[in-house]
């Protein structure tokens, strides 16, 4: 398995204002992905980070509203910018891992309120 | 893109008994369908995963089969506990194991 760390857990932000979200994996990977879940809802995937090479978007997610770094195969940053209400949600890391076959795990999550 | 459709959105049953949820995809490219359960306040967790090559995969109580003529595949758990309780999301991904298109989420109450 894999011991993924998201910092903050959680946070109350003014709308206008961005914040950035790590991601710390125990272990060199690939890819990492990022995924918004919505309250109550599924969770939707908005990016793929590579290392090395520009973040990959899902329809409808930009670049300038949630950039991602990458800056080596254990970490990642996603930044949800100029928020506002709407942005409430929970934001997740992933990464996979191959345990005979390959499998996805999530990080715990970052549960973002803006006010 | 990808779609997958997931029935029922909520799901009571007593305890013993079983539950089946159900899911359907859209693209014939898909090769992987994880399960995922979720409890509150906690991130998902792979419960089973099955790929394009296998018809079924059962381990302990939980189960999966994929019929990929139709494009659906079903969770099955038997003697369910109240600690099934959770909600259940269905996946599916044509590519890295990762890149997962999910359902709109099963919620799962097992009762006494």
């Amino acid at each position: 398995s894999a011991v993924i760390s998201q910092k903050p857990s959680r946070d109350i932000c003014q709308r206008g204002t961005s914040l950035t979200i790590q991601c710390q994996v125990d272990s060199q990977v690939t890819m990492m992905f990022w995924y918004r879940q919505q309250p109550g809802q599924s969770l939707t995937l908005i990016a793929t980070a590579n290392q090395g090479s520009e973040a990959t978007y899902e329809s409808g997610f930009v670049i300038d509203k949630f950039p991602i770094s990458r800056p080596n195969l254990t970490f990642s940053t996603l930044t949800v910018s100029n928020m506002s209400p709407e942005d409430s949600s929970i934001y997740l890391c992933s990464v996979e891992i191959s345990t005979g076959g390959t499998e996805a795990f999530f990080g715990q999550g970052t549960r973002l309120t803006v006010v | 893109g990808e779609n997958v459709e997931q029935h029922p959105s909520t799901l009571s049953v007593q305890e013993g008994d079983s539950a089946v949820i159900k899911c359907t995809y859209s693209d014939s490219a898909s090769n992987y369908f994880p399960w995922y359960k979720q409890e509150l306040g906690k991130r998902p967790q792979l419960i089973i995963d099955i790929r394009s090559n296998v018809g079924e995969k059962k381990d302990q109580r939980i189960a999966v089969t994929l019929n990929k003529t139709a494009k659906h595949f079903s969770l099955h758990i038997t003697e369910t506990q109240p600690e099934d309780s959770a909600v259940y999301f269905c996946a599916a991904s044509s590519g890295t194991a990762s890149k997962l298109t999910f359902g709109t989420g099963t919620r799962l109450q097992v009762t006494l």
